[in-house]
């Protein structure tokens, strides 16, 4: 089936240690983003990428990085200096560009402990 | 994008029509309105949106005033599978491979048995 592929599905952090969540589609679609959720909060853009080599800062890259080397990947790495990384963070992608709408679809998330 | 207002909570007995609103007094003449829903630990899934006429698919309906200032989705026979956070938003077309959505709080429905 097509879809969007976060993977794990939960992930434990040590302090100072950074660490990758993966996300995979075969939707073909140009466009991935990665969101944060904390608690009872709506959704935070940190990264997103309109086509491949290519990536753009959010509302809060700060402490993340990303890479979109295939069209099909966007992973993102959590590192050491985001103090606060517990959360929940979901993966999205849209159609390619000139699409007559833009909804997302999303993964299924990676939940983010910190050690 | 044009910020939205909603209700934090609302409850629904199973069977009823549920009717979430959304005030977006400040709509720009280009922004569609879309709804989303997430249930709990999953991510959002798109529901529908619309720029200006009144929008129906299989999951739901979404009427928009004529003033644009105000929507309101509609869940014809809700069930307790619908039961979920929905999400409100408004923002401009731009042609595919957006900049993202912004996810406020939204409204926490709760469908009773």
């Amino acid at each position: 089936d097509g879809g969007i592929t976060q993977s794990p599905k939960y992930l434990f952090r040590k302090e100072g240690q950074n660490v990758t969540l993966s996300c995979e589609q075969n939707l073909n679609h140009d466009a991935m983003y990665w969101y944060r959720q904390d608690p009872g909060q709506g959704l935070r853009l940190i990264y997103y990428s309109q086509i491949v080599n290519d990536f753009q800062k959010g509302d809060i890259a700060e402490g993340y990085s990303v890479s979109r080397e295939k069209k099909e990947s966007f992973p993102l790495t959590v590192t050491s200096a985001q103090k606060n990384p517990t959360a929940f963070y979901l993966c999205a992608s849209t159609p390619s560009r000139g699409a007559t709408n833009e909804k997302l679809f999303f993964g299924s998330g990676t939940q983010l402990s910190v050690l | 994008d044009a910020k939205t207002t909603q209700p934090p909570s609302m409850d629904c007995a199973e069977g009823r029509a549920a009717n979430l609103p959304c005030n977006h007094s400040t709509i720009s003449g280009n922004e569609y309105v879309y709804w989303y829903r997430q249930i709990h630990s999953q991510g959002p899934q798109y529901i529908i949106h619309g720029l200006k006429n009144n929008e129906t698919n299989e999951m739901a309906s979404l009427i928009i005033t004529e003033d644009r200032k105000s929507s309101t989705l509609i869940l014809p026979h809700a069930t307790l599978r619908d039961t979920a956070v929905y999400y409100c938003i408004v923002r401009p077309y731009s042609g595919g491979g957006a900049d993202g959505l912004t996810f406020g709080k939204g409204t926490h429905l709760i469908i009773q048995p």
